[in-house]
Order: C-alpha cells, then structure tokens, then sequence
C-alpha cells in the first residue's frame, strides 16, 4: 500500500511566523502535490512537483513556497504566515507523469493565530 | 461556469439505500475520472478510478462515466453507516503533469 505521511496533524502558528509542513511518501513516486482545503471552496493546488528540485506553480502559489530536495521528500513553507492561510493542508504523490491517481495523506490542520 | 460542479449535500439515506451521487463537467479534454471518499478530519482516499467512458463496479460501488453528456455519476448499493463521508469527483485530461481537478464534495450521511 503506499503510504502518505505528514508531519503535523495539527500545528498552531502565531502570524509571520515561518511554517514548515513536511510530507513522505513511501513508494518512490515521482510527482507530489500540495493542495489545501476549505469549506465551500473545496480543493486547491499550491505547488506540485515532478521531480527533484523541481517544481511548478499550481492554482494558489502567493505566499507559499515549496522544496524538494529528495525523490520522496515535499515540504511547503509559509514564509510569514497570515491568518487567511488557516486551512487543512493535504499532500498527495502519484507515481509518475501521466498516472493520474493520487494518494493523499491524512492532512494537517494549521491554524494562524 | 465552474470546471467540475458537485452539488455539496449534505445527502442523508437510510441505512440499505442506494445511494447516487453525481458530478458535471464542461472541459471535453477529460478523460480520467476518479471518485475520492473523505471521512470527517481525514486525507480524501481513493474510492474508484475510470478511463474514459463506461462502467466500473466494485464490490458495493459502480462509477460511471458518460463524456456525451459530460456527467459522471457514482452508486452506492446497500449503503451503510459507515458509507457516511464527502464524496470528491476528480478528473484530468491533460498528459505531462496529471494534475486533477476536483468537485468540492458531496456530504453523504447514512443512517441507522
């Protein structure tokens, strides 16, 4: 089974803080998302990325950055946190460009204070 | 008009009800659909995948996909309590990246 999993299920951050979210995934895929979730506006991706070191802007980059410095290592960072970006954050793998089935983790709740 | 439309429920059956579940589309380059389960606080997990147009059942759940009418649908048979969760619709026609876009989710609750 491939296995998504978060660092955090629940962070609580003061704004302008620097936020670090950590996602692993087990089973050697190539592409990994992070998207958010809220009420009424459903899914959001944020940054995705198909390889090491790579990356590319999805729906809502501003105020998001991302890092991939290994194949099964994706973190996103909150450079100054805001209050706007309370919301659940969800990271997902899928194994290869062309493959469409994600796997999501279980999620973490942050919220800015 | 929005890419994917969901309506958000909640949905609520009795237990044994067969449950239908439904998404729109406008994008015509879609090709690969997907139905997501999320429980309450959870990642979304995936529930059905299909390619292109048809039918797909497996065990309890049927996903079907008409690109004509650009309507896919899911049908839960026998629903049960534990059936209880928002249900995402996913789909993506694009080669390269396979990004997917999502329904916002239907709410379906089961009772007893």
């Amino acid at each position: 089974d491939v296995k998504v999993t978060q660092s955090s299920r629940y962070l609580v951050k003061r704004t302008g803080e620097k936020v670090f979210l950590e996602c692993v995934q087990d089973m050697d895929h190539e592409n990994m998302f992070w998207y958010r979730q809220d009420p009424g506006l459903g899914l959001r991706l944020i940054y995705f990325s198909y390889d090491v070191k790579m990356k590319e802007k999805g729906d809502i980059p501003e105020g998001y950055s991302v890092s991939r410095e290994k194949k099964e290592r994706f973190s996103l960072i909150l450079e100054s946190a805001s209050t706007n970006q309370t919301s659940m954050y969800l990271c997902a793998s899928s194994l290869y460009a062309g493959e469409e089935t994600q796997y999501f983790g279980p999620g973490t709740r942050l919220l800015v204070l | 008009q929005k890419e994917v439309e969901q309506d958000p429920g909640p949905l609520s059956v009795p237990e044994g009800a067969i449950v239908s579940l439904n998404c729109t589309y406008s994008n015509s380059a879609f090709q690969y659909f997907m139905w997501y389960r999320q429980y309450s606080r959870k990642g979304p997990e995936l529930l059905m995948y299909t390619y292109s147009s048809g039918n797909k059942e497996d065990g309890r759940f049927t996903a079907q996909v008409d690109k004509s009418s650009k309507y896919i649908s899911l049908f839960i048979r026998d629903s049960q309590p534990s059936d209880s969760a928002t249900y995402l619709c996913a789909m993506s026609g694009r080669s390269g990246y396979s990004t997917l876009t999502f329904g916002k989710g239907t709410m379906l609750l089961v009772s007893p």
